[in-house]
């Protein structure tokens, strides 16, 4: 199984960047990095995902590792809405999404 | 409205039952995905399907059949539920299993009594 190891809970102050680490040193060459966040009392929701290059979106920026064993989710200001559980996965080719614990961000005003 | 959505949102049934959730996505995406979610498991992967009549097991599959007659629709259906059911169950979708994100429904909180 392609496994990824995050801290379990990190905490941030309200308009400060975060970066949410993501160790994945048994990836294949085609698996691809997913992260997704979960708030309180809602489903999952699709932040970012890469392959091999860095990533932006609206949401975030996702820093992939050259030799891509490890990756970053960067939140460039956190907001009190950013709360929530932070998933870290890899997707096999031929597989689905498999949900592990995640990293708890805490977020302070 | 365009999106995913999950009917019913809440459901209480009793041990034994049958019982059925539903999915509906208005994008034709390819993939759908069923999970549960409990206290101290986290996410769990019961089903998917890449395309209509093609499904294929997750992790935690027994005790649950799906079918996928239409692109934009994937029922999860409890044959005979168990208190061990009880669960909040999440539907999603994606053009694709990898390449793509997934979009999740709401959920459906179920309750076994």
């Amino acid at each position: 199984d392609a496994k990824t190891t995050q801290p379990n809970s990190m905490e941030s102050n309200e308009e400060e960047p975060v970066h949410l680490p993501c160790n994945h040193s048994t990836i294949s060459g085609t698996d691809y990095i997913h992260w997704y966040r979960q708030l309180p009392s809602q489903g999952p929701e699709y932040v970012i995902h890469g392959l091999t290059s860095n990533v932006n979106n609206r949401m975030a920026s996702l820093a992939i590792a050259e030799d891509r064993k490890s990756s970053t989710l960067i939140l460039h200001r956190a907001t009190l809405r950013d709360a929530a559980v932070y998933y870290c996965i890899l997707i096999p080719a031929g597989t689905a999404l498999i949900f592990g614990k995640g990293t708890t961000l805490s977020v302070s005003s | 409205d365009a999106g995913i959505t999950q009917s019913p949102r809440y459901k209480i049934t009793e041990t034994g039952r049958q019982v059925t959730l539903m999915c509906h996505q208005t994008w034709s995406h390819s993939y759908m995905f069923w999970y549960r979610q409990d206290l101290g498991h986290g996410l769990r992967l019961i089903y998917y399907s890449a395309a209509a009549d093609i499904t294929d097991k997750g992790e935690v599959p027994d005790g649950y059949v799906v079918s996928r007659s239409k692109t934009e629709n994937f029922p999860l259906t409890l044959e005979s539920a168990t208190r061990s059911q009880t669960s909040v169950y999440f539907c999603a979708s994606s053009e694709s299993a990898t390449v793509y994100g997934y979009t999740f429904g709401s959920g459906t909180r179920l309750t076994v009594v």
